[in-house]
């Protein structure tokens, strides 16, 4: 099976532009989560969606948004870019069997560099 | 103070020593806990999870839960040079819809 895929693999913006970013889960995870990492960070939550339904937020402002489709993929939207937004942004996928067991597993990442 | 708290290292040990990682959480109704490898410029990789109290092993890896002291360690056997990496600790928390990571541990395996 493939595991989870995410594009674009690289994205240069400027300042005060948006971003989509794309995810697709690992096939039959209902769950996708994003994350945003700086250099020398661990991971920062930004979003769970399961079946496309909002379910968790991290301390990120509304610049950031995102929705989960019918067949689970996901895109993540940044809106008025600004340079502290530069980060490798994570997608990670799980089951969702038992909310407490089911462990996720990443995509590659976007690499987003802000201008 | 930070929700899940790793000591971010560097970490160096010489190739075949054992390498131990800890971690320690604030948050005490969590409930799963995992370990990630990440390699420079790569996505995170899951290693070890753990949910009961004691020791789990699988392979060369042995992940390690106290609740009570709210910590998780890690423990590497036989280091290889190609386990160099960071290494991530992962806490969910409670109701299951959101995972905090720490900063992540530098290990260094010196051949």
């Amino acid at each position: 099976d493939a595991g989870v895929t995410q594009s674009p693999t690289h994205l240069i913006k400027t300042r005060g532009q948006h971003v989509t970013l794309r995810c697709s889960p690992i096939s039959g995870h209902k769950s996708v989560s994003w994350y945003q990492q700086v250099l020398g960070q661990g991971p920062q939550f930004i979003f769970q969606y399961y079946e496309k339904e909002e379910r968790g937020r991290g301390n990120f402002p509304d610049r950031f948004s995102a929705r989960q489709f019918p067949n689970y993929s996901s895109e993540l939207n940044v809106n008025a870019l600004l340079l502290g937004d530069s980060a490798l942004y994570l997608c990670a996928s799980k089951r969702v069997g038992h909310l407490f067991t089911d462990t996720q597993y990443f995509g590659p990442g976007t690499r987003l560099t802000v201008l | 103070q930070k929700e899940v708290e790793q000591n971010s290292g560097p970490l160096s040990v010489p190739e075949g020593a054992i390498a131990s990682l800890n971690c320690t959480y604030s948050d005490r109704g969590s409930q799963s806990f995992f370990w990630y490898r990440q390699y420079s410029g790569k996505s995170p990789e899951l290693i070890m999870f753990i949910y009961s109290n004691g020791d789990k092993e699988d392979g060369r890896f042995t992940a390690q839960l106290n609740k009570a002291s709210q910590y998780v360690s890690l423990l590497i056997r036989d280091s290889q040079p190609s386990d160099s990496a960071t290494y991530l600790c992962a806490v969910a928390h409670t109701g299951g819809f959101k995972t905090i990571f720490g900063a992540g541990t530098r290990l260094f395996v010196k051949a």
